[in-house]
């Protein structure tokens, strides 16, 4: 199957900072991205589809100005929460569609992010 | 607003034995069906997908559509512990351009030694 990274896979940061986390196809080429989190023992709940080349969508509740999305290639998004606080702790997840198999989405390992 | 409804369970099985876990779905227009395996604390892990009407198989997993029905299921046949996990299945509706899921919460799957 396609391969898909994130970097980093844990990251614990002080209340207030910003975070970016990146998502990167290895091995594919990636039109499409989802940004998707994941509180425990919840289901997955996608935030945003972040376009190559274009303004990512975002899902209804989910700000724009606190979660940046930037899809910059075919191989990487990159999502920045900034101004971080405790409440946006949670598993981020990413995944990417191949633009050869069309209908798949191939999902990253996850980054665990933990506000203190 | 579309909907994936899946038994949260857990579902318990005895080591060998067929373990099945069954989705319905509330959009007629959904065009393509997955299926993705979670362990705790790990990001899903595509399975199967299927696009058809009826059965296909892959190893020890066959996933079944029936479209007229809304239903899509996945068969575990010679379930191992190892099997033991989340399952979500994802449904998406290729129409829309942005082929986006819509996920079930996932049936937990417990499967005894």
């Amino acid at each position: 199957g396609a391969v898909v990274s994130q970097h980093p896979s844990w990251v614990i940061c002080k209340s207030g900072t910003s975070v970016k986390i990146e998502c990167r196809s290895l091995d594919f080429q990636a039109t499409t991205m989802f940004w998707y989190r994941q509180f425990p023992k919840q289901s997955l709940m996608l935030m945003a589809t972040s376009n190559e080349g274009s303004k990512a969508t975002y899902e209804q509740g989910v700000e724009k100005d606190k979660f940046l999305i930037n899809h910059a290639s075919l191989t990487l998004s990159t999502l920045t929460v900034t101004s971080a606080h405790p409440e946006d702790s949670s598993f981020y997840i990413c995944s990417a569609r191949d633009l050869v198999r069309e209908k798949t989405q191939y999902f990253g390992p996850g980054t665990r992010l933990l506000v203190l | 607003q579309k909907e994936v409804e899946q038994n949260s369970g857990p579902l318990s099985v005895p080591e060998g034995a067929i373990a099945s876990l069954n989705c319905t779905y509330s959009d007629r227009g959904s065009q393509s069906f997955f299926w993705y395996r979670q362990y705790s604390g790990k990001s899903p892990e595509l399975i199967m997908f299927i696009y058809s009407n009826g059965d296909k198989e892959d190893g020890r997993f066959t996933a079944q559509l029936n479209k007229a029905s809304q239903y899509v299921s996945l068969l575990i046949r010679d379930s191992q512990p190892s099997d033991s996990a989340t399952y979500l299945c994802a449904v998406s509706d290729s129409g829309a351009g942005s082929y986006q899921l819509t996920f079930g919460k996932g049936t937990k799957l417990s499967v005894i030694p």
